[in-house]
């Protein structure tokens, strides 16, 4: 099944502790993609990446890392949480960076932050 | 840069009622516009899509939407709510030229359904 598959599905963690996100899609998708969504903020991008070893900044990179060594995955690193990353965070992936393919979503990590 | 607007947070309907949420958008190229709906505990799917091909787009599970250039909207419709389609619906914009590089969602309009 296509499907792009994040873990943990919740985490609670302390400030300064640091921690990955991973993400994994099985679609051979070029474009890989990181969002964060917040009460009455909607969905923002954090990162994205249009192929390995290509990654480049969205919209709300700060306190956040990530990589693309392989095709199929993107881990979030946050190095030193801060309560302020307590969100719910999505991955993301497409066959390219083209608008018009179908992003596909995975089901989402609920982060909390003390 | 693109921008969209999601006029209501919450949109409150009977079963049976005609569904409209709207969706305002702002590009100065040729947009790409979207709406998305989010189940409880789910990620985010993608009911439907204009890409500059026919300005009423049909989705999935009977919603549609209508691309109008002079007015700047996105509205989403379905002619008869069901107590499924109880969600959180985004709309987000990109550009022609920059994919989704540069999507931007709106804030979320979250769908009510009473009996």
């Amino acid at each position: 099944e296509a499907q792009v598959t994040q873990n943990p599905r919740y985490l609670i963690t302390v400030t300064g502790k640091k921690l990955t996100v991973t993400c994994s899609q099985n679609m051979n998708h070029e474009y890989m993609s990181w969002y964060r969504q917040d009460p009455g903020l909607g969905l923002r991008q954090i990162y994205y990446s249009m192929n390995v070893e290509v990654t480049d900044k969205g919209d709300v990179p700060e306190g956040y890392k990530v990589s693309r060594k392989e095709k199929r995955n993107f881990p979030l690193i946050l190095e030193s949480p801060s309560p302020n990353q307590t969100s719910l965070y999505f991955c993301a992936s497409s066959l390219s960076l083209a608008g018009a393919e179908k992003l596909f979503f995975g089901s989402g990590t609920q982060l909390s932050v003390l | 840069a693109q921008s969209v607007t999601q006029l209501g947070s919450h949109v409150s309907v009977s079963e049976g009622a005609l569904v409209l949420l709207r969706c305002n958008y702002s590009s100065s190229v040729p947009p790409y516009l979207f709406w998305y709906v989010q189940y409880p505990n789910q990620g985010l799917q993608l009911l439907l899509k204009y890409t500059s091909a026919a300005t009423l787009v049909k989705g999935i599970n009977g919603f549609e939407a209508e691309f109008k250039k002079s007015e700047t909207s996105f509205h989403l419709t379905k002619p008869s709510a069901h107590m499924s389609d109880a969600a959180e619906y985004f709309c987000a914009v990109t550009a022609s030229n920059t994919g989704f590089q540069k999507l931007v969602f709106g804030t979320g309009t979250r769908l009510l359904v009473s009996p």
